[in-house]
């Protein structure tokens, strides 16, 4: 089934303890992206990636950092989370920039 | 930079009724935009985009580039569009990938 795959689907840490969402992707997508969603707020795109090797910053990097080794996986990692990063997290790709994206089930993290 | 703007974060309408969801952006190149949804327990989906001028599910949505608005419209909603709709804009040039989101609005549809 094609689809995009996130985990983990919960998790609570604790501020200062480093931890990486994974983002996979088995449609051969070149453009893949992350978002996070708040209340009030709506979507806000972190990173994204239009090619493996290739990253830009979206709207809101600060404290995040992503890597595009390969095609199918675009991992997110905070190095350092702080509560301000308690948030839901979605990957998502699509077959080229510009095109449909198809996005994951959400990431819900807690930062205590 | 660009910006997105929905201003309503509620919209409630009775089932037969024309809904309209509102979209302003802000961007001084040529934008494309996009409609995406999200259904209860359900993933974010694409509705629309601009440049395929097609309608989906009874919505259609214009550019218009006078005003900066890409307003979404169905002349007659139904209980099953019940969800929230995200209005994005994905930015060229430079910043050719960036995509950015509005704020959401959560649309109810009453039987």
């Amino acid at each position: 089934e094609a689809q995009v795959t996130q985990n983990p689907r919960y998790l609570i840490t604790v501020t200062g303890k480093k931890l990486t969402v994974t983002c996979s992707q088995n449609m051969n997508h070149e453009y893949m992206s992350w978002y996070r969603q708040d209340p009030g707020l709506g979507l806000r795109q972190i990173y994204y990636s239009m090619n493996v090797e290739v990253t830009d910053k979206g709207d809101v990097p600060e404290g995040y950092k992503v890597s595009r080794k390969e095609k199918r996986n675009f991992p997110l990692i905070l190095e350092s989370p702080s509560p301000n990063q308690t948030s839901l997290y979605f990957c998502a790709s699509s077959v080229w920039t510009g095109e449909t994206q198809y996005f994951g089930p959400g990431t819900r993290l807690l930062v205590l | 930079a660009q910006r997105v703007t929905q201003p309503e974060k509620l919209l409630s309408v009775f089932k037969g009724a024309p809904v309209e969801l509102k979209c302003n952006y802000s961007y001084s190149g040529s934008p494309e935009l996009f409609w995406y949804v999200q259904y209860s327990r359900q993933r974010l989906q694409l509705l629309l985009r601009h440049i395929s001028r097609e309608s989906i599910k009874g919505f259609t949505a214009d550019l218009n580039k006078g005003e900066t608005s890409f307003h979404l419209k169905k002349p007659f909603a139904q209980e099953e569009d019940s969800a929230m709709y995200y209005c994005a804009l994905l930015a060229g040039g430079t910043s050719y990938g960036k995509l950015t989101f509005g704020q959401g609005t959560i649309l109810t549809v009453h039987p």
